[in-house]
């Protein structure tokens, strides 16, 4: 399953709102009537860390200017307003298809 | 705290092998499925495989089938993956990363492991 993320590039000023899209070359919608979608954002140097998971469901510690939402193959990852902190790559990640695949990353960095 | 401890950085030749270890803690070794993730420098995310700690039977993904191995030690809550035939653009950071159950994604990662493919 291919995933595709727009913009690749997102240059966002502190305070404003950041949306990033992800479709899915496939649904994403399983048969026990689950999406599997994450979001994931990788600061510079660090691992990887979940927001996001079955769509909307944010991580325990995550802000809640973080949200997700979508459904079948087009999914959104919102930053309600954007924070120096917030700097990274952003990547959506399906699970429902094996193997998991990821989007290309989406950068984003303050304008 | 859930913890996974990855080895260090490993440098091998065109055609070698390289073993990386991840270990385990602050949680039921056996429970959780562990994953491993690749990144090649400056690039995207990608699955190489999965392995169940309890039964010791993994799932690898087609892009690395016949070339990579994953395995686990029980007793010391350590799970292994060997990738042979290195080429040099398998130089990349390798993650371990636990399967969150039934959401179908990972939920902590290790810190990465750099892998140089270098003649």
């Amino acid at each position: 399953v291919v995933m595709t993320q727009s913009p690749l590039s997102l240059p966002v000023a502190l305070g404003q709102p950041a949306s990033i899209s992800c479709r899915s070359s496939q649904s994403l919608l399983y048969s026990d009537g689950n999406t599997y979608l994450s979001w994931f954002q990788q600061r510079p140097g660090q691992s990887p860390r979940r927001l996001i998971y079955k769509v909307s469901y944010r991580d325990s510690g995550v802000p809640d200017r973080f949200s997700g939402s979508g459904s079948g193959t087009d999914f959104t990852l919102k930053i309600s307003r954007v924070e120096a902190e917030d700097v990274g790559v952003y990547y959506c990640m399906q699970g429902t298809h094996w193997p998991w695949t990821f989007g290309q990353g989406t950068k984003v960095e303050i304008k | 705290q859930v913890q996974l401890v990855q080895s260090g950085a490993e440098v091998k030749k065109p055609g070698a092998s390289v073993k990386v270890s991840c270990k385990s803690s602050g949680y039921t070794f056996t429970s959780y499925y562990l994953y491993w993730v690749r990144q090649a420098p400056g690039q995207g995310l990608e699955c190489m495989g999965i392995i169940n700690p309890n039964t010791d039977s993994p799932n690898y993904a087609q892009n690395f089938q016949g070339r990579v191995t994953m395995t686990r030690d029980t007793s010391a809550s350590t799970v292994y993956m060997e990738l042979s035939s290195l080429r040099f653009e398998d130089t990349a950071v390798y993650y371990c990363a636990r399967g969150d159950g039934y959401n179908y994604s990972l939920d902590y990662w290790g810190q990465g492991t750099l892998v140089t493919v270098s003649s």
